[in-house]
């Protein structure tokens, strides 16, 4: 089945510092592939997506590009902010059917001033 | 637009009991989704409701069930309660339009407790 493996948290960077968090899938087919983030205290929200290969999503200074050939959607940012400290889950949709998202593990980033 | 809505916040029951979850789904969306989050995992897919229809289900046992009303609002109900059903359950909900993909709306999830 289809499946999703994140970078192991959790992540603690200076303000400013740039950020990678790690997200390789297992799939058939052509998933879209997204990026949600959870706040303290809050649901999540989509941060970013991508539907197709060698496609980049980008939000609020995040970027992640939908690599096929190394079944990865890396998670950057150039200069991260103390407000940027929260819970990151990768994630992948079929394209079919119930359209179910399939999550990582999450990784909790935390950014010290 | 109100967003997803989920009740009640939080929930404590005892082993053994049923309890019931609630969500409005965002206007305008009538397909709602259910999922199980416990504690530092990422959510794990129960089922989704598409006009008042079951539309997939993950890998919970038959004691997990739903409803979707006419105004698309949904329920969980979960029978027969374990410990390890203790979780953040989030609700989303969805265009189900014929959109390469519909985006879900997350709520702020109901956390249960059972004891």
């Amino acid at each position: 089945g289809n499946s999703v493996t994140q970078m192991e948290g959790p992540v603690t960077l200076s303000e400013e510092a740039f950020l990678t968090i790690n997200c390789t899938y297992t799939a058939t087919g052509y998933p879209s592939l997204f990026w949600y983030v959870q706040y303290p205290g809050e649901g999540l929200q989509l941060l970013l997506k991508a539907t197709k290969a060698d496609d980049k999503g980008s939000n609020k200074g995040f970027e992640a590009t939908y690599r096929k050939e190394t079944t990865s959607f890396h998670l950057e940012k150039g200069s991260v902010q103390v407000s940027d400290s929260a819970v990151y889950f990768c994630a992948l949709s079929d394209r079919v059917g119930a359209q179910k998202l399939v999550f990582g593990q999450g990784t909790r980033l935390t950014i010290n001033p | 637009e109100t967003g997803v809505t989920q009740s009640p916040t939080h929930l404590i029951k005892t082993r053994g009991q049923q309890v019931t979850l609630r969500c409005s789904s965002q206007s305008g969306h009538n397909t709602v989704s259910w999922y199980q989050q416990a504690l530092g995992q990422g959510p794990q897919f129960i089922f989704q409701y598409y006009r008042e229809e079951e539309n997939g289900r993950g890998n919970f046992p038959p004691r997990f069930s739903g409803l979707q009303f006419p105004n698309y609002s949904s329920e969980l109900n979960v029978n027969a309660l374990e410990l390890d059903d203790s979780a953040l359950y989030l609700c989303a909900s969805s265009g189900g339009g014929a959109a390469l993909y519909n985006e879900q709306f997350f709520g702020p999830g109901t956390r249960l407790t059972v004891l």
